[in-house]
């Protein structure tokens, strides 16, 4: 079946390092999205593609950077962690330009010490 | 300034009974909403949309509501079960020239399905 994977599922790393989350998904989609979840906050958005070397700032770009080298990863990095980036990421796709609705990966928890 | 606003973090709702969840927004360019369903340590869940377009859509025992003029929408369950338990997203968005941004969130309700 076709799905969306996000991994690790959970890392704890140091502030000042690089990390990178993975997602892939197996939809053929055209449009991913990163976002994070936390307390107070709900879903806020990190950075989306359209496709294949498209990228963009959403609401909470900063420290985050994103790379579409093909149609089913989106790779998350965080130049330079910080513990305000603590946080539950979630990736997610959608199927083309016309398509609001997005599916949503299980998470990957980040602690940052 | 919150664009999408949950204003119950709460509810709690006897099994059987209906639950209603409400989401109110400020941005009048929004023409799309959705809700997400989410259990703990997993991804959100689509549940149900609506285009601006209508003021009702209808699945299952999920229908939820758009009054536009209000900018507010609301989700109604019924019956409600116990695997109803979970935290409610509302999102909403909107497409300049076509385009599928990405979502704006309110903060979640956390409904609670007593038996």
């Amino acid at each position: 079946d076709a799905e969306i994977t996000q991994s690790p599922r959970h890392k704890i790393t140091e502030t000042g390092r690089q990390v990178t989350l993975a997602c892939h998904q197996t939809w053929n989609h055209n449009n991913m999205f990163w976002y994070r979840q936390d307390l107070g906050h709900g879903l806020r958005l990190i950075h989306y593609s359209y496709g294949v070397q498209d990228t963009n700032k959403g609401e909470v770009s900063d420290g985050y950077s994103v790379s579409r080298s093909n149609t089913e990863d989106l790779p998350l990095t965080l130049e330079s962690a910080a513990s305000s980036q603590t946080s539950v990421y979630f990736c997610a796709s959608s199927l083309d330009t016309l398509s609001e609705t997005q599916y949503f990966g299980p998470g990957t928890r980040l602690l940052v010490l | 300034d919150q664009q999408v606003k949950q204003n119950s973090p709460s509810l709690s709702v006897q099994e059987g009974r209906i639950s209603i969840l409400n989401c109110d927004y400020t941005n009048s360019m929004f023409d799309y909403f959705l809700w997400y369903k989410k259990y703990p340590a997993e991804g959100p869940t689509f549940l149900i949309s609506i285009s601006s377009i209508k003021d009702k859509n209808e699945d299952g025992r999920f229908t939820v509501f758009l009054n536009k003029s209000a900018k507010h929408l609301s989700l109604h369950i019924v019956p409600s079960q116990p695997g109803d338990s979970a935290v409610y997203f509302c999102a909403a968005t909107f497409n300049p020239g076509g385009g599928a941004d990405g979502l704006t969130f309110g903060k979640g309700t956390h409904l609670i399905i007593q038996p």
